[in-house]
């Protein structure tokens, strides 16, 4: 069982916006602003689309934000497209050198 | 081209040990921390550690004393190993860059992956 909760999945059609959720508790998102954001896509490595909460590093498409609200972090995907199509995890710090991820959110382009 | 390039995969039995590599370049190994990050067979991801020559290397209480984390700056090179493996620790496992400046969970660039099968 995943420190952090995702739904397991999410869909929206090409144009779309969707939020996918990512809850903890105070230990983690809600003690923290290194909250961060990775896409990928089967068989492949992650890539970080957003860190400390609300940063995009550059490469990253600006269709891709996040936010946090108490112990909730979302992160938003605008004007989906078919290659938003993967997996999409959260991690957040939470404290004694531990560092945890969420199970996944898998994203369908309909 | 800028890239982390792991060594390949790997089958090993019980009790045997381990070494897997993680070759970047100059640019790569500056001004920045090397993490690994575990992935079982159709599951999420885990935080192993990260390491920097010159400072403590930081181990996740999940892995502590369980893989040892080394780093060769000379030849921008990063290891993981085990001193004895187990059924459990098949998975995945994934080196990255972290720069300075991010925080731990911040890896910006990462390698291939690394499948190691434990299995008698």
């Amino acid at each position: 069982q995943s420190a952090l909760t995702q739904p397991p999945s999410a869909s929206g059609s090409p144009g779309q916006s969707v939020t996918i959720t990512c809850t903890g508790t105070s230990s983690d998102i809600g003690g923290t602003k290194h909250v961060a954001w990775y896409q990928q896509h089967s068989g492949k490595a992650p890539r970080l689309l957003i860190y400390d909460v609300t940063e995009r590093p550059s490469g990253v498409p600006d269709r891709f934000s996040g936010s946090r609200s108490v112990y909730t972090a979302s992160l938003t995907v605008s004007g989906l497209q078919a290659e938003d199509e993967a997996k999409y995890y959260c991690t957040s710090y939470a404290g004694n050198n531990n560092v945890v991820f969420g199970g996944g959110t898998k994203l369908t382009v309909l | 081209e800028v890239q982390l390039v792991q060594s390949g995969a790997e089958l090993k039995k019980p009790g045997e040990s381990l070494k897997i590599s993680c070759q970047g370049s100059a640019f790569t190994f500056t001004n920045a921390w090397i993490g690994w990050v575990r992935q079982k067979p159709e599951r999420g991801l885990e935080w192993v550690g990260i390491i920097d020559l010159g400072s403590p290397i930081i181990h996740s209480p999940s892995f502590q004393g369980q893989v040892t984390l080394s780093l060769d700056k000379s030849i921008n090179t990063a290891y993981l190993q085990w001193s004895s493996l187990e059924a459990s620790d098949t998975a995945i496992y994934y080196c990255a860059r972290l720069p300075y400046g991010r925080w731990w969970n911040a890896f910006d660039m990462w390698g291939q992956g690394t499948m190691v099968t434990v299995s008698s």
